[in-house]
């Protein structure tokens, strides 16, 4: 089954404290992105990954990193999180020729 | 740059009666449009895509849209709702395929 799985789905944390929020897919998909969602703005990218070893910004990567080492696996790592990262987040993916992404069930982040 | 205006926030009808959510989006090239639905605690799932062709695109669960180029809109419609409709719609463009900008949402509120 094609699926794109997020870890942990929820998780509460304190300032300051390093976490790493992990996404995979079984898709073979070349391209994966992060993007958080807030009420009233959407959903926003955070980063974006064309291809294994390639990485760009989004609109508001400020606080957060990550790395593509393999081609499944996109984390998401906050270094030193605040509380203005408290939000919900996606991981994406899709397939280099195609225009559809592919939505994680999303991980609730709370910093306290 | 591409934006997206959703004009409703929460849309409130009744069940069976039909429904109309807007999106309005702006940019200076093509682009392709999606609607997207998030249920309560759920995961993005596409419900339909505009990419080229007919300007009238048919989607799951009953739900089509209208492109119109001229007005830059992607208006959802569905004739009749039913009570599992009530959801979070999210209208998204992307140029070239890469990044979604989404809108930021309209709750859709079905009420017997």
């Amino acid at each position: 089954e094609a699926q794109v799985t997020q870890n942990p789905r929820y998780l509460i944390t304190v300032t300051g404290k390093k976490l790493t929020v992990t996404c995979s897919q079984n898709m073979n998909h070349e391209y994966m992105s992060w993007y958080r969602q807030d009420p009233g703005l959407g959903l926003r990218q955070i980063y974006y990954s064309m291809n294994v070893e390639v990485t760009d910004k989004g609109d508001v990567p400020e606080g957060y990193k990550v790395s593509r080492k393999e081609k499944r696996n996109f984390p998401l790592i906050l270094e030193s999180p605040s509380p203005n990262q408290t939000s919900l987040y996606f991981c994406a993916t899709r397939h280099g020729g195609t225009d559809t992404q592919y939505f994680g069930p999303g991980t609730r982040l709370t910093v306290l | 740059a591409q934006s997206v205006t959703q004009l409703d926030s929460q849309v409130p009808v009744f069940e069976e009666a039909p429904v109309e959510l807007r999106c309005n989006y702006s940019s200076s090239v093509s682009v392709y449009l999606f609607w997207y639905v998030q249920y309560p605690n759920q995961g993005l799932q596409l419900l339909l895509k505009y990419l080229s062709g007919s300007t009238l695109v048919k989607g799951i669960n009953g739900f089509e849209a209208e492109f119109n180029k001229s007005q830059t809109s992607f208006h959802l419609r569905k004739p009749s709702v039913h009570i599992s409709d009530t959801a979070e719609y999210f209208c998204a463009v992307s140029a070239y395929g890469n990044k979604l900008v989404f809108g930021a949402g309209t709750i859709l509120r079905v009420k017997s």
